[in-house]
């Protein structure tokens, strides 16, 4: 346990509609990313931020954007949801740990976009 | 082509069997090699982390890497009905900012 927590953990809303995903870290963590989980494409980077304001896109950033004001939030924002956006939402922090940097990830978001 | 092809499975097998799961990439610059385990609706967890080729080993599981063929491999002896889950592969060419390229997923179940 990372000490990483998601809200909403799940959530339904309306195409056209702004939808913002938080992710909470306890731990301090530089580093946060923001991926997506599809069936027949795995985990996908949406961004990522390594440090308080600085974030930087990802491989499927196009209709997302993110802000870091603080270290321990990460937020996700829907600007303006689509169906194609319907999928599980996963937040993640790299842990330094015996020479390696490792990524731990949240307990997801499921967003349904109807 | 994807940079990472992992089989979806599904792989089903008896309790107490050596299980093999299998990754291949092809950007030759991947050198850290993780394998995350995934339960239904829960986040993925981390299983194995591994730099360069060779092989590590932590209690049931074994981790292997061969860079010359661009594929990864773990192996799970002795295999109990709680390893039923789905398995992904990642990689990444840096240390660090590690801006990970996932595998697909395996989903295992292990018949008691």
């Amino acid at each position: 346990d990372a000490g990483i927590t998601q809200s909403p953990r799940h959530k339904v809303t309306e195409t056209g509609t702004p939808v913002t995903l938080r992710c909470h870290q306890t731990e301090n963590h530089r580093y946060m990313y923001w991926y997506r989980q599809d069936p027949g494409h795995g985990l996908r980077l949406i961004h990522y931020s390594y440090g308080v304001k600085d974030t930087d896109k990802g491989e499927v950033s196009d209709g997302y954007s993110v802000s870091r004001s603080k270290t321990e939030d990460f937020l996700l924002t829907l600007e303006s949801a689509t169906s194609s956006q319907t999928s599980v939402y996963f937040c993640a922090i790299s842990r330094v740990r015996d020479y390696s940097y490792e990524q731990y990830f949240g307990p997801g978001t499921r967003l349904t976009v109807t | 082509q994807k940079e990472v092809e992992q089989d979806p499975g599904p792989l089903s097998v008896p309790e107490g069997a050596i299980v093999s799961l299998n990754c291949t990439y092809s950007n030759s610059a991947f050198q850290y090699f993780m394998w995350y385990r995934q339960y239904s609706r829960k986040g993925p967890e981390l299983l194995m982390y591994t730099y360069s080729s060779g092989n590590k080993e932590d209690g049931r599981f074994t981790a292997q890497v061969d860079k010359s063929s661009k594929y990864i491999s773990l192996f799970i002896r002795d295999s109990q009905p709680s390893d039923s889950a789905t398995y992904l592969c990642a990689m990444s060419a840096y240390f660090g900012n590690e801006k990970l390229t996932f595998g697909t997923g395996t989903r295992l179940t292990i018949i008691p």
